[in-house]
């Protein structure tokens, strides 16, 4: 079946740090991939997403590429903010299934 | 305007009650979820809805039955609640059910069974 595997958290930062967080899936045909953010006692956000390989979501600084040759969609961001600090999700939305599956959320703490 | 909405957001009550959590959407959307996130935060899906007919029903117990009187609505009612019932339950929606549809979530149910 479908899987997300993220990179464990916390990621704990400095303000103005660079951010990676990992993700890398496991499916069959070509998924859609996407990044969701959840800030403090709210829901989850789209942050980005990449529909097909090669694809770059982009928003908010943050991005992501679809590689299909390493199956990732690492999120990036080059200067972080206080403001950030959130848990990020990876998901996965497959062709046949109609329901995201998601990782297992990273939190990411920025300090000033 | 909140585009997906659920009451309550939060509810506290005794193991064996039964229980209804309600979503709301005005996007128009056609299609429905239902998420739980346990204390770690791990996201799973329960049911799908697409215009009011169920589409997936992962293995959730029969204690859960999701109710979809149109499009716009999706409830969730927990009978014979239990201790492990106890969560954050999060309603979404989308335009269709494809897999490049961005799902819209409500703002979360904070269940807890004491």
């Amino acid at each position: 079946g479908n899987s997300v595997t993220q990179m464990e958290g916390p990621v704990t930062l400095s303000e103005e740090a660079f951010l990676t967080i990992n993700c890398t899936y496991t499916a069959t045909g070509y998924p859609s991939l996407f990044w969701y953010v959840q800030y403090p006692g709210e829901g989850l956000q789209l942050l980005l997403k990449a529909t097909k390989a090669d694809d770059k979501g982009s928003n908010k600084g943050f991005e992501a590429t679809y590689r299909k040759e390493t199956t990732s969609f690492h999120l990036e961001k080059g200067s972080v903010q206080v403001s950030d600090s959130a848990v990020y999700f990876c998901a996965l939305g497959d062709t046949g299934r109609r329901a995201l599956t998601f990782g297992s959320g990273t939190r990411l703490q920025v300090q000033p | 305007d909140t585009a997906v909405s659920q009451t309550p957001k939060y509810l506290v009550t005794q193991m064996g009650n039964d229980k209804s959590i309600k979503c709301e959407q005005n996007l128009g959307h056609d299609t429905m979820y239902w998420y739980k996130q346990d204390s770690k935060k791990f996201l799973k899906i329960m049911f799908s809805y697409n215009n009011k007919e169920l589409i997936i029903n992962e293995t959730v117990p029969n204690r859960f039955s999701p109710k979809s009187p149109d499009k716009a609505h999706l409830n969730l009612h927990i009978n014979s609640l239990e201790l492990g019932d106890s969560a954050v339950y999060f309603c979404a929606s989308s335009q269709g059910g494809g897999s490049t549809d961005t799902q819209y979530f409500g703002p979360g149910t904070r269940l807890t069974v004491l």
